[in-house]
Parts: structure tokens; sequence; C-alpha cells
């Protein structure tokens, strides 16, 4: 069964640092992968996706990740964080041959200071 | 255009009752999902529906259940409830696609459930 991991449960940044959120996944063949953020009271806003082709894909908000297939990765990166990044952020892995399922890490609480 | 919207906000019950939440798909989609968000927890899927049938389900007892009426909106049905039920439920459409493809999926604000 596929799973996906998030390492971090919390993220602490200052506010124009990088960030990378770590996210690792199972799976036993190249998955569809995605990253979403979420709000206090809000639903799940999606990011950016990778179905297959570039390995680096860009998504909203000035978001990127890459998916590295030896390591089992897909890791989200932004050059410099704004004050309304922080949010909790999640990895889900798609099924290939599935009707959508998503399965969803236990997330990262990103925090941003001054 | 309305996103995806749910109702009630929040609710909450006592062990043993049961409960409806209701969902509201983004116009023009036509396949429901519903996902438990537990504190702290990543969202877990419960079911799909798609043609008013559920064609997909994740690993949760028979007391959830669903529905999807004809004009693509859908309810979850809670028997039982149990403290651990206790939750953010999530609902999400979709435009269905052939299987192995992977249409966006929007998400409501997901209701939030409380079992005392």
């Amino acid at each position: 069964a596929q799973s996906v991991t998030q390492p971090d449960i919390h993220i602490t940044v200052s506010e124009g640092a990088s960030l990378e959120l770590r996210c690792n996944y199972s799976y036993g063949a190249t998955p569809y992968l995605f990253w979403y953020v979420q709000s206090p009271g809000q639903g799940l806003q999606l990011l950016l996706k990778y179905f297959s082709g570039d390995t680096l894909v860009q998504g909203i908000k000035g978001f990127e990740a890459e998916f590295k297939r030896s390591q089992s990765s897909f890791n989200l990166r932004k050059p410099s964080v704004h004050w309304s990044d922080a949010a909790e952020y999640f990895c889900a892995v798609g099924e290939v041959t599935g009707f959508q399922k998503l399965v969803f890490g236990t997330g990262t609480r990103l925090l941003v200071s001054p | 255009d309305a996103g995806v919207t749910q109702s009630p906000t929040h609710l909450i019950k006592t062990r043993g009752q049961q409960v409806t939440l209701r969902c509201s798909p983004k116009s023009g989609h036509d396949t429901v999902s519903w996902y438990q968000q537990a504190l702290g927890q990543g969202p877990q899927f419960i079911f799909q529906y798609y043609e008013e049938e559920e064609r997909q389900r994740g690993n949760f007892p028979d007391r959830f259940s669903g529905h999807q009426f004809p004009n693509y909106s859908s309810e979850l049905n809670v028997n039982a409830l149990l403290l651990g039920d206790s939750a953010l439920y999530l609902c999400a459409s979709t435009l269905n696609g052939l299987a192995g493809s992977h249409n966006e999926q929007f998400f409501g604000p997901g209701t939030r459930l409380t079992v005392l």
C-alpha cells in the first residue's frame, strides 16, 4: 500500500529566508504527487502536482517541488518565505491506476518569524 | 462560481448518535470524495461517489455510509458515533476522468464534528 512520510512536524523559518519541506513516499511505481496547503478554517488548496515529465514542477505562490525517483522524494521549496505562507502543508500520493484517491502525509506546520 | 460548500460548519454530538454531513460540489464536477482529518493528522480517504454509487472505499467501518444525489451533491452519514469520530470531515469534488487520470480535486472548508 502506498504511504507518505513528512518527517518534520513543525518548521520555523524567518521571513525572507528559503524553505524546504520534505516528503518521502512509498509506492510500487511512479505515482502522482501533490502538495496541498491548509490555512486555519479553510480547506486544502493545491499548490502543485507531478504526473510525469520534467522532475522540477512549478506551482502557485512561488512554490516549486522536485521529484527524485532514486530517493522516493518530492520536496517542496520556496526561495523567499512571506508571513502569509504560515500554514499546514500536506504532501499526497495519488494512485495511478485508481480513481483519484489521495493518500496524505501527516503534514508540516510552517511558522514564519519576523 | 461557488467552490465546494459543506454544511454544517460545526457539529456537536454525543456517543451513539447519528450524524449527516452535506456537500455541494464545485459547479461542473460530478465526483465527490470524503476525507476524515483527525487532529494533528493528514486527511484519510473515506469513500468516493460517482454516478450516485460508491466506487472506491478506504479503510473505514460500515458505520460510515454515503449518498450522492442526481445533482451530484453528497451526504456522509455516520452511525453509532464514537469519541474517535471527532474530526474535520472534508469533501472534495472533481470531474470524473478515465481510470488512472487525475483531475484536480477541490476541497471544501470542512465540517468540524465533536463527539462527547
